[in-house]
C-alpha cells in the first residue's frame, strides 16, 4: 500500500527564518509528486509537481525538490502570509492520490 | 480557478438517513476524487472515477457508494448515515492520473 509520510507535523518559524519540509514516500511506480498549500476553511491549493528524482520547481519563496525516496519543500525568507497547511501527495502505479497528513506552518512578524 | 463546484456546501443529517453529495466539473478532466478530511487524519481517500461508469475504492470507503453517470458529475452517496462520517467531504477533479488535482471548496457534513 502505497504510504505519504510528512515532518515535522507543525513548524513555527520567524519571519525571515527558512527551513525545510519533508514528505518521505514509499509508492510502487511513481508518477507524480504534488505540493499543496491548505488555507483554514479552504479546499486544497496546487503548488508544484515532480515527476523524477533530480526535478526541482521553485514559485516566489518556495522550492521543491525530489529524491528516489523524498521529497523537501523549501522555504526561504518566509512571511506570515505563508502561514498554511503544506500537503504532500503521491500517485503510483494503482493510480489513486494519496496524501500525507500535512505540515502547518506559522510564520511570526 | 478550476471549474468544480460542490453541493451542498453544508449539511446537517440524522444518522440512519442516507445522504448524497454532488461534485460537478466543467472543465472535461477524466479522473475524479471524494475525500474526507479529519483532524489528525488529513485527506483519506474514499473513491475515485477514471472515466464514466468507472470506478475504484479507496482506502476509507466502507459505507460510501459512488456513481458517475455523465463525465462532469461524481456523486457520492452515505448509504446510512452515521456519527463517524461527520467531517469534511472534498472532491477533485485530474485531467490525467499524473496531472495536477484541482480541489472543490468542501463540503461540511455533521451527523447527528
Amino acid at each position: 500500500e502505497d504510504q505519504v509520510t510528512q515532518s515535522p507535523e507543525a513548524l513555527r518559524l520567524q519571519e525571515g527564518e527558512s527551513s525545510s519540509l519533508n514528505c518521505s514516500y514509499t509508492v510502487s511506480g511513481l508518477r507524480g509528486l504534488f505540493w499543496y498549500r491548505q488555507d483554514p476553511g479552504k479546499g486544497p491549493e496546487f503548488l508544484f509537481t515532480l515527476y523524477s528524482a533530480g526535478e526541482e520547481k521553485e514559485k516566489e519563496r518556495l522550492k521543491a525538490t525530489l529524491t528516489k525516496k523524498e521529497s523537501f519543500l523549501h522555504i526561504t525568507a518566509p512571511k506570515p502570509e505563508d502561514s498554511a497547511t503544506y500537503l504532500c501527495a503521491a500517485t503510483g502505479a494503482n493510480s489513486k492520490l494519496t496524501f500525507g497528513k500535512g505540515i502547518t506552518l506559522s510564520v511570526r512578524p | 480557478d478550476a471549474g468544480i463546484t460542490q453541493s451542498p456546501r453544508h449539511k446537517v443529517t440524522e444518522t440512519g438517513t442516507p445522504v448524497t453529495l454532488r461534485c460537478h466539473q466543467t472543465e472535461n478532466h477524466r479522473y475524479m476524487y471524494w475525500y474526507r478530511q479529519d483532524p489528525g487524519h488529513g485527506l483519506r481517500l474514499i473513491h475515485y472515477s477514471y472515466g464514466v461508469k468507472d470506478t475504484d475504492k479507496g482506502e476509507v470507503s466502507d459505507g460510501y457508494s459512488v456513481s458517475r453517470s455523465k463525465t462532469e458529475d461524481f456523486l457520492l452517496t452515505l448509504e446510512s448515515a452515521t456519527s463517524s462520517q461527520t467531517s469534511v467531504y472534498f472532491c477533485a477533479i485530474s485531467e490525467e492520473v499524473n496531472t495536477e488535482a484541482f480541489f472543490g471548496q468542501g463540503t461540511r457534513l455533521t451527523v447527528v
